[in-house]
């Protein structure tokens, strides 16, 4: 199976500030690699594919990078409403798997 | 608008099989285009991925639960299932119905998730 360890775990961070996750797997995935963010008690909803593609109605704050093994989520400008839990998704290969997430607090 | 909801037994006890079902409205299971997932999430954990069924009716499951899951499809309904036999308390999660789109580059992500329903396993 393919690991991915998402770095930190979690954060605390302002509104305004530029937040970067980071997201490395265990072997080269290409760019297979996507971003989903969770709110409480809701769904998974997904923002970003193909490591840097922005998924339709997603706000353009939301970026992702990286290709082989390691990745970034950067949000550039924190807005109230991205305070959740962020989850990296490999789907090179199967077992499809998840980072173990971040958790972005209110500072 | 595409929804999916999740529906099944809430509480199942140990060693019994639990059952779900997953509606889906807005689009055809049976189209081509897309592919069906079953993820889980532990109380305050992250995510697993379960299985998935293609629209052929092919599917793959998670290695770590392949001998105790079975995900089926019901055309005439536009639903899928999920059953999961032998269950222990790890087996308590919020169990999620995802639909697997295809980029053009031919990238797999999941784009519409239900809202998620609650199973717990206990006496």
């Amino acid at each position: 199976d393919i690991q991915m360890t998402q770095s930190p775990s979690s954060l605390s961070a302002s509104v305004g500030d530029r937040v970067t996750i980071t997201c490395r797997a265990s072997q080269s995935i290409s760019n297979f690699l996507n971003w989903y963010q969770q709110k409480p008690g809701k769904a998974p909803k997904v923002l970003i594919y193909a490591a840097s593609s922005l998924q339709s109605g997603v706000p353009s704050r939301f970026s992702g990078g990286g290709s082989g093994t390691d990745f970034t989520l950067t949000i550039s400008s924190l807005q109230p409403e991205d305070f959740a839990t962020y989850y990296c998704q490999q789907s090179y290969g199967n077992p499809l798997t998840f980072g173990g997430g971040t958790k972005v607090e209110i500072k | 608008q595409v929804q999916l909801q999740e529906s099944g037994s809430g509480l199942v006890k140990p060693s019994k099989t639990l059952s779900l079902t997953c509606a889906v409205s807005g689009a055809s299971i049976s189209s081509g285009d897309y592919s069906w997932s079953w993820i889980r999430q532990p109380p305050g954990k992250g995510l697993e991925w379960i299985g998935y069924i293609y629209h052929s009716g092919r599917t793959y499951y998670n290695p770590s639960l392949k001998s105790r899951v079975t995900i089926l499809e019901d055309r005439s309904k536009n639903q899928l299932s999920l059953n999961v036999t032998s269950v222990t308390a790890a087996d308590t999660a919020v169990y999620y119905c995802a639909r697997i789109a295809r980029s053009p580059t031919a990238h797999y992500y999941m784009d519409v998730w239900g809202e998620g329903t609650t199973v717990t396993v206990s006496s």
